[in-house]
């Protein structure tokens, strides 16, 4: 049971545009969300986080919505570089902290 | 580099031999958490460990699979009588302590392959 889809498993974006990456989830007992950032060989890097009380977290290039009505949330990068090729992870966990991880989606930046 | 070390990286292994996975985690981190990956799939939660205490073990399989975290060293993932289905890359994690304002930091992984 994939208690968190990404139905995207890979994505290209032009540089200098906007890459959305979506993430859905099936828990409603999940309440925070992260996305990592995966380069070949290496391990998950965190990028970002949301609270479930909050709709909105933005990190410098990097903005995750979540709509919890909808069960989803996104992953906005703005604008995409050459270096933000990588498999991303969403991920979600609820109060026992423990992570679910969804399959991931594989970005890439076109020159 | 003073970040999650997990040796070794690329491990083989025969059918039926033992697999022992280390994973050192950061400086002053005392939360460390097992995750695997088979092939085009997400990263799948194993146990979490505290020092000398197995605090979360629900994605361990129930045979084979053991793992501890002893007062010195580091942490070990320890499989038995390996088959074809433990190829994977297994992931170790560390945190500071458990909660949301402390994200879970992940070594590079060791790929397990079984001939």
């Amino acid at each position: 049971d994939q208690q968190v889809k990404q139905n995207s498993p890979s994505l290209s974006v032009q540089e200098g545009r906007i890459s959305i990456l979506n993430c859905d989830y099936t828990n409603s007992m999940f309440d925070y969300f992260l996305w990592y950032k995966k380069y070949p060989a290496e391990g998950p890097t965190f990028l970002i986080s949301i609270s479930s009380i909050k709709d909105k977290n933005e990190d410098g290039r990097f903005t995750v919505f979540l709509n919890k009505s909808a069960k989803h949330l996104s992953l906005h990068i703005v604008p995409s570089q050459p270096g933000d090729s990588a498999v991303y992870f969403c991920a979600a966990s609820n109060r026992d902290d423990k992570i679910i991880f969804g399959k991931g989606t594989r970005l890439h930046i076109l020159p | 580099n003073a970040g999650v070390m997990q040796n070794p990286r690329h491990l083989v292994r025969r059918r039926g031999q033992e697999a022992r996975l280390r994973c050192s985690p950061m400086k002053g981190h005392s939360h460390v958490y097992w995750y695997r990956q088979l092939p085009e799939e997400g990263l799948k939660f194993m146990v979490y460990l505290q020092k000398e205490n197995i605090i979360d073990e629900s994605g361990m399989p129930k045979e084979r699979f053991s793992a501890e975290f002893p007062k010195e060293g580091p942490s070990i993932l320890r499989i038995q009588q390996v088959v074809r289905g433990d190829s994977a890359a297994y992931f170790c994690a560390s945190s500071s302590s458990q909660g949301r304002n402390q994200p879970q930091h992940f070594g590079d992984g060791t790929r397990l392959s079984i001939l």
